[in-house]
């Protein structure tokens, strides 16, 4: 298992500010894409998806930008407000079909009003 | 969005019982279903992919003698930690996938003393 004292990377923003969360993947077979939000003490809750055919999906206040080149994927937030405050994580479908999703290590996101 | 929940949402138990939690499908049929664990500050981790009417399929190093999964309905599956030891104390999660996309429930926090 993970090392005890493991830090999730965190990021802080303003209320009212853009915010950016990135994922590095690591299956370049990958063809589906999620994000994921949780909250403390909740499950993950679905925010939007991607499939692999296209490089850009907006949802409400939300935008996601996928790069197959580099294997990189980012979640816009838009206006972020303190309810946007949560733990955020990727996870990568890869093979055919609807097999598993690897997650990400996650990013805490901070919004301070 | 699809509903998952789970019950019970948290449980403490002594060292050397055995912990049922259920997880239900509360608005579609889920022939898959999937749980993970989830350690504080980490990401998720899979555990096994239950298929109903079938046998679940466990990751490496998760043992299935201890942890078992019972899909007896396209709405429900249940996770029994057997003896269970202050180590697995944990969050664990069900998630189950609707036409795609995975839906998770809320969690079960489970406390082994």
């Amino acid at each position: 298992g993970e090392s005890v004292g493991l830090h999730l990377p965190t990021l802080s923003v303003q209320e009212g500010d853009n915010s950016i969360i990135n994922c590095a993947y690591s299956n370049s077979a990958s063809d589906y894409f999620i994000w994921y939000k949780q909250e403390s003490g909740k499950g993950p809750q679905f925010i939007i998806d991607i499939r692999s055919n296209m490089d850009k999906r907006q949802g409400q206040r939300v935008t996601v930008l996928l790069n197959k080149t580099v294997k990189h994927l980012s979640l816009q937030i838009a206006a972020t407000q303190p309810g946007d405050s949560a733990v955020y994580f990727c996870a990568e479908n890869s093979g055919s079909g609807y097999s598993t999703l690897t997650f990400g290590k996650g990013t805490m996101l901070l919004v301070s009003p | 969005g699809a509903v998952v929940s789970q019950h019970p949402s948290w449980v403490i138990c002594k060292s050397g019982t055995s912990v049922k939690i259920e997880c239900r499908s509360l608005d579609f049929q889920a022939t898959t279903m999937f749980w993970y664990r989830q350690f504080p500050k980490q990401s998720l981790m899979l555990m096994a992919t239950s298929n109903e009417g079938s046998k679940a399929t466990y990751e490496q190093g998760v043992e299935k003698d201890k942890f078992l999964i019972n899909h007896a309905s396209l709405t429900l599956s249940t996770l029994t930690v057997t003896s269970a030891h202050p180590e697995d104390s944990s969050f664990y999660i069900c998630s189950a996938r609707d036409v795609g996309t995975q839906y998770f429930g809320p969690g079960t926090r489970l406390l082994v003393l």
